[in-house]
């Protein structure tokens, strides 16, 4: 079993409408989830962190963590065509090592 | 703020050849980590240097290494280069005070093995 799962994709989604990404982890003493956005040919940036049961929002996304189920979900509401990227997920283990997951490419539509 | 710095941005090396990337993480960052990133196995964990001392590793073969300076600068080195290494080298700086403490990237080294 992987150490950070994602689907790869692609996810398409109609521009205006909710881009929902999962990612699971296998680590129980993981600490803290990180949501990272990637373009290609560029570097990834961060677009925001959880490490709380619970959901968090800053802008148009919003991270949900559910460490019973050890599931991170990034959503993005109102789409825009500039959200399309590679998004990844990345966990930080019991032992302070910070592992991403393979991404999930996501287009969206005009 | 400048961000993390890494160069060179392109290297075309031939197999059996070793190569050094720099990076200058940003200023005050004590940690700096190393990726590699291949369009098969997304970004693999190479190590994590803090204060000059190697913090974490990855599960790659000992050709691969690197060190931290006291000014936080750090260096990674590939060995007798296979064509397998061809991928882009990230390097993330961070405070690394918490644990949520988030990695900030540079735009990577393009290594090609040729």
């Amino acid at each position: 079993q992987k150490e950070v799962e994602q689907n790869s994709g692609p996810l398409s989604v109609p521009e205006g409408a909710i881009a929902s990404l999962n990612c699971t982890y296998s680590d129980r003493g993981s600490q803290s989830f990180f949501w990272y956005r990637q373009y290609s040919g560029k570097s990834p940036e961060l677009i925001m962190f959880i490490y709380s049961n619970g959901d968090k929002e800053d802008g148009r996304f919003t991270a949900q963590l559910n460490k019973a189920s050890q599931y991170v979900s990034l959503l993005i509401r109102d789409s825009q065509p500039s959200d399309s990227a590679t998004y990844l997920c990345a966990v930080m283990s019991g032992n302070e090592k910070l592992t991403f997951g393979t991404g999930t490419r996501l287009t969206i539509i005009p | 703020k400048a961000g993390v710095t890494q160069t060179p941005r392109y290297l075309i090396k031939t197999r059996g050849q070793q190569v050094t990337l720099s990076c200058s993480p940003i200023s005050g960052h004590r940690s700096v980590s190393w990726y590699q990133q291949t369009p098969g196995q997304g970004l693999q964990f190479l190590f994590e240097y803090f204060s000059e001392t190697q913090r974490n590793k990855g599960n790659f073969p000992g050709r691969f290494s690197g060190r931290q300076f006291s000014n936080s600068r750090s260096e990674m080195n590939v060995s007798t280069l296979e064509l397998g290494d061809s991928a882009l080298y990230l390097c993330a700086s961070s405070y690394r005070d918490t644990y949520n403490s988030p990695l900030h990237f540079g735009n990577g080294t393009r290594l090609t093995v040729t």
